[in-house]
């Protein structure tokens, strides 16, 4: 069972488009970060929320955690290609003192020109 | 500037035989993981080390074996590779977790992967 669930698995879009990708769990975190990862090389950390209901901006990227820290979103304003990669969601258990992250499936995202 | 550094790149084994993939980070972190990383499948945990001389299973770790005999090196071993094994292998890094509110939790710093073939 995934302990956190991203939607969609995959997004085409055209260049200019606004989306959402969700990341969803039943259960809380004491933290939640968002990656991003480009082909051949390893997921870099874009933002990490640690708050319920905080919001995050990272020029047209907005992140927000859910007010319950069981949820999360990544908005994209006008897409760009170079927003073109995968996506992965990431949550910290509170009671864990390892620093492991859980990781979401990830979400693919094609922004074409 | 190295970050985290993965050997080797890419490798293609026989079913049955050995390996070990190299990681190795110059940010002194105390903590180290190891993550598959399969289609669908986002990053599956391994194994990680909390610091030199200590490690612990992850979500996925019948088949491997991994040793930190030092603190910037976690070394991950395959004995008798398997088909299943097929994957893109991730090493990440990150610092002691802090007080919340005083230091950013659990950022962990990632290799560029071993891409690593069964056949």
């Amino acid at each position: 069972t995934q302990l956190l669930e991203q939607s969609p698995q995959f997004l085409s879009i055209q260049e200019g488009e606004n989306l959402t990708v969700y990341c969803n769990s039943s259960s809380v975190f004491s933290s939640l970060q968002w990656y991003r990862q480009e082909p051949g090389e390893g997921p870099v950390l874009l933002v990490t929320v640690v708050t319920g209901g905080e919001v995050k901006k990272l020029k047209r990227l907005t992140f927000q955690f859910g007010d319950a820290r069981k949820d999360s979103s990544l908005h994209i304003t006008a897409a760009q290609p170079g927003d073109t990669g995968l996506y992965l969601c990431a949550g910290a258990r509170g009671s864990s003192n390892t620093g492991k992250l859980i990781f979401g499936q990830g979400t693919t995202l094609q922004v074409k020109p | 500037n190295a970050g985290v550094t993965q050997t080797p790149k890419f490798r293609v084994l026989k079913t049955g035989q050995s390996m070990t993939l190299l990681c190795a980070q110059d940010m002194n972190h105390e903590y180290m993981y190891w993550y598959r990383q399969d289609p669908g499948m986002g990053l599956r945990l391994i194994h990680y080390s909390v610091g030199e001389g200590t490690t612990a299973k992850g979500e996925v770790p019948d088949g491997y074996n991994v040793s930190r005999l030092k603190k910037q090196n976690f070394l991950l071993g395959l004995e008798s590779a398997a088909p299943s094994q097929t994957s893109v292998y991730f090493c990440a890094s990150s610092y002691v977790v802090g007080l919340a509110g005083t230091i950013a939790k659990n950022i962990q710093y990632f290799g560029a992967g071993t891409r690593l073939s069964v056949l």
